[in-house]
C-alpha cells in the first residue's frame, strides 16, 4: 500500500536536546512538507521541498532543520534553538497541483 | 487578519442532520480549494478537491466555491456519528502546491 510513514508516533525531548522526526513516502511524490499543529492555530508550514537536495523555509522555520537526500525521505530535526517544540508534527507529500497526503503525525513533548 | 478564516466550533448536530461548514479567505489569487477531515490524533485526509468556482459532489459530501464572495462551503448530508471530526479547509494559488489552511471546525454528530 502506498502512503506516508511518520515515526515515532510519540517522542519526548529533554531541554537542550536535538531530536529527529522521520518521514518516508512511497507514493513517488516530488513535493514533501512539514507542518506543525497547535490547538487553535491550525497547520503552520515549517519547511517544504520540491525536489531532491532542495528545500525552502516555511512560515516558522526557526529552530528546525531538514534534509532531502532521497525522494522518499524528508526528516525534520527539532533543534535546541526551538524554544517551544511541544506540538503535533505532520509530514505530507503531493504531486504538482494535487492535494496533500498526510502521515499519521508525531507528537513531540518536552520533558 | 488571517488569510483563511474558519469558525473553530464545536458544531453539534443530531444524526441525520445536514451540516454546513464554511471558510472565508482574502487572497483573490486562490484557485485550488480543498477540504480535509482529521480524526483525533491522526493526520488529515483529503475529502474534496475543487478548482475555481462551482460545485462538486461525492456521495454525501458537496463542496461549493464562490470566488466572487471569497467563500467556500462543505455540506454533509445525512450526517453520521462517524463524521465527528475536525474539518480543515485549505487553498492555494496553483502552480507549486503550498497550501494555506484554516484552523479547522470541530464537528460533533450525536446518535
Amino acid at each position: 500500500d502506498g502512503g506516508i510513514t511518520q515515526s515515532p508516533k510519540y517522542l519526548f525531548r529533554k531541554e537542550g536536546q536535538n531530536v529527529t522526526l522521520s518521514c518516508e513516502q512511497n507514493l513517488n511524490h516530488d513535493a514533501m512538507y512539514w507542518y506543525r499543529q497547535d490547538p487553535g492555530q491550525g497547520l503552520r508550514l515549517i519547511y517544504y521541498s520540491q525536489i531532491v537536495n532542495d528545500f525552502q523555509k516555511g512560515d516558522i522555520a526557526e529552530g528546525y532543520s531538514v534534509s532531502r537526500e532521497k525522494k522518499e525521505s524528508f526528516p525534520l530535526t527539532v533543534t535546541s534553538a526551538q524554544k517551544n517544540p511541544t506540538a503535533f508534527y505532520l509530514c505530507a507529500s503531493s504531486i504538482l497541483q494535487g492535494g496533500y497526503t498526510f502521515g499519521s503525525g508525531t507528537r513531540l513533548t518536552v520533558v | 487578519q488571517k488569510e483563511v478564516e474558519q469558525d473553530p466550533g464545536p458544531l453539534s448536530v443530531p444524526e441525520g442532520a445536514i451540516v454546513s461548514l464554511n471558510c472565508t479567505y482574502s487572497n483573490s489569487a486562490f484557485q485550488y480549494f480543498m477540504w480535509y477531515r482529521q480524526y483525533s490524533r491522526k493526520g488529515p485526509e483529503l475529502l474534496m478537491y475543487t478548482y475555481s468556482s462551482g460545485n462538486k459532489e461525492d456521495g454525501r459530501f458537496t463542496a461549493q466555491v464562490d470566488k466572487s464572495s471569497k467563500y467556500i462551503s462543505l455540506f454533509i448530508r445525512d450526517s453520521q456519528p462517524s463524521d465527528s471530526a475536525t474539518y480543515l479547509c485549505a487553498m492555494s494559488d496553483g502552480g507549486f502546491q503550498k497550501l494555506v489552511f484554516g484552523t479547522g471546525t470541530r464537528l460533533l454528530v450525536s446518535p
